[in-house]
């Protein structure tokens, strides 16, 4: 069966360290993933897009990976802050028509 | 632009009664979404429109219809609300043309079945 997993249901990182979220999904062939931010009581945010041809895609103090070898992205936030703290979930469709669909999300939380 | 809007806010419902929920979108997009969020569940497609004019199902469609009055508008109607449909709901769009497209979620809509 197909399946996206986020490993961690919730991770907490002291400020100014890098946070490293992992997904990981079984049974499809994304020509992209990609990651979406979540603040409680709102909508999704899209932040980052990354094609199977590109390794790594970099933004701001965002970056994010994607190995279809290993069937895995990583979504590091480096020099974390306490407003990084928030629900980070991928996403990908299975071919061009396709909805997207989502992992269940990994809870941030940057202390202080 | 408002982006995606949708209403009401927040709702509570007595098992057995009917409801709609509103969802417009101001950019233009061609396809629009209603996806379920609940704990430990994450986000799950409810059902979809890729066009003006088509619907499909998505991964959890019973007890669920859509309409889509014309390109701007996707509303979700629940005919005879249940407690297992206490949820928040999200509407998205997107211009629907391929692989590399993002999603633009609404604010959600709180549901309580009682």
């Amino acid at each position: 069966s197909q399946k996206i997993e986020q490993n961690s249901e919730a991770l907490n990182i002291q400020e100014g360290k890098t946070a490293t979220l992992t997904c990981n999904y079984t049974n499809y062939s994304p020509a992209y993933l990609q990651w979406y931010r979540q603040d409680p009581g709102r909508g999704p945010v899209f932040l980052l897009l990354i094609c199977e041809n590109e390794k790594e895609k970099r933004k701001e103090r965002l970056k994010v990976t994607f190995d279809t070898t290993l069937k895995q992205s990583l979504f590091h936030i480096t020099a974390s802050q306490p407003a990084d703290s928030a629900t980070y979930l991928c996403a990908l469709r299975n071919s061009g028509n396709t909805p997207l669909v989502f992992g269940k999300g990994t809870r941030l939380s940057v202390i202080a | 632009n408002a982006g995606v809007t949708q209403t009401p806010k927040f709702q509570v419902l007595k098992t057995g009664q009917s409801m709609t929920l509103q969802c417009a979108q101001d950019m233009n997009h061609n396809s629009m979404y209603w996806y379920r969020q609940d704990p430990g569940m994450g986000l799950r497609l409810i059902y979809y429109s890729a066009s003006e004019g088509t619907t499909d199902k998505g991964e959890v469609p019973n007890g669920y219809n859509v309409s889509r009055l014309n390109k701007r508008e996707f509303s979700l109607r629940l005919e005879s609300a249940a407690p297992s449909q206490t949820s928040v709901y999200f509407c998205a769009s997107n211009l629907g043309r391929g692989w590399e497209e993002t999603q633009y979620f609404g604010p959600g809509t709180r549901l309580l079945v009682l």
